[in-house]
C-alpha cells in the first residue's frame, strides 16, 4: 500500500522568501503524485502533477515539483512567496490497478509573514 | 457553472439523527468519491463509485450508504449520527479512475453532530 508523509505541519515564510513544501512517498508501483491546495473553508485544487515524462513539472500559481525516485521524494517549490498563497498544501500519491484513490499526506500550513 | 457541487455546505443536527448530502459533477466524469476531512485536515477516502457500481468501501461504519442513480450523482446518506461523525465531507470525481488526471473536489460538506 502506498502512503505519503509531508514533513513539516507547519511552515512560516516571509513574503518574497523561497518555499519549500515537502513531501516523501511510498508505492509499490512507479507513482503518480499530485499537490493540491486548500484555501480556508474551500474544497481542494489542483496545483500540479507528476505522471510519467518530464520530473520537473510546473504547476500554477507559480509552484513547481521535482519528483526524485531515488529519493522518493515530490517536494514543492515556489521562488517568491505571495500573501495569496496562504493555505494549506497537500501531497497525495495515486494507486494503481482498477480501484484507484488518492492517498493524501497530512498536510502542510502555509503562513505568509508580511 | 460549479464543476462539482455539494448540498448543503453546512449541517447541523443532533445525534441520532439520519441525513444525507448530495452531490452532482457536470464534468462527464465516469467516477466519483467520497472522502472524509477531520478536524486535523485529514483526508480519508471512504467510498468510489465507477459508472453506478462500487469500487472502493473503506473500512467506513454501515451507517454510511453512498447511492449512486447515475455517474453524475453519488449521495452519502448517514444514519444514527454520532459525535464523531463531525467533519467536513468532500466529494469528488475523476475520468479514468483518475489515476492520472487527479481529482476535482467539490467546496465540502461541513457536518456538525450535537
Amino acid at each position: 500500500a502506498q502512503s505519503v508523509t509531508q514533513l513539516g505541519s507547519h511552515v512560516s515564510v516571509s513574503e518574497g522568501a523561497l518555499v519549500l513544501l515537502r513531501c516523501n512517498y511510498s508505492s509499490s508501483v512507479p507513482p503518480y503524485l499530485f499537490w493540491y491546495v486548500q484555501y480556508p473553508n474551500q474544497g481542494l485544487q489542483l496545483l500540479l502533477k507528476y505522471t510519467t515524462g518530464a520530473t520537473l513539472v510546473k504547476g500554477i500559481n507559480g509552484f513547481e515539483a521535482e519528483f526524485k525516485k531515488s529519493e522518493t521524494s515530490f517536494h514543492l517549490t515556489k521562488p517568491s512567496a505571495h500573501m495569496s498563497d496562504a493555505a494549506e498544501y497537500f501531497c497525495a500519491v495515486s494507486e494503481g490497478g482498477g480501484a484507484q484513490k488518492l492517498v493524501f499526506g497530512q498536510g502542510t500550513r502555509l503562513t505568509i509573514n508580511p | 457553472d460549479t464543476a462539482v457541487s455539494q448540498t448543503p455546505k453546512y449541517l447541523v443536527t443532533q445525534m441520532g439523527n439520519d441525513k444525507s448530502i448530495k452531490c452532482e459533477q457536470n464534468l462527464g466524469h465516469d467516477t466519483m468519491y467520497w472522502y472524509k476531512q477531520d478536524s486535523k485536515k485529514f483526508l480519508k477516502i471512504m467510498f468510489s463509485y465507477n459508472n453506478k457500481e462500487l469500487i472502493i468501501n473503506e473500512t467506513v461504519p454501515n451507517r454510511f450508504s453512498p447511492k449512486s442513480p447515475d455517474k453524475a450523482h453519488l449521495n452519502l446518506h448517514i444514519n444514527s449520527l454520532e459525535l464523531g461523525d463531525s467533519a467536513v465531507y468532500f466529494c469528488a470525481s475523476s475520468q479514468e479512475g483518475g489515476r492520472g488526471y487527479g481529482y476535482t473536489f467539490g467546496s465540502g460538506t461541513r457536518l456538525t453532530v450535537v
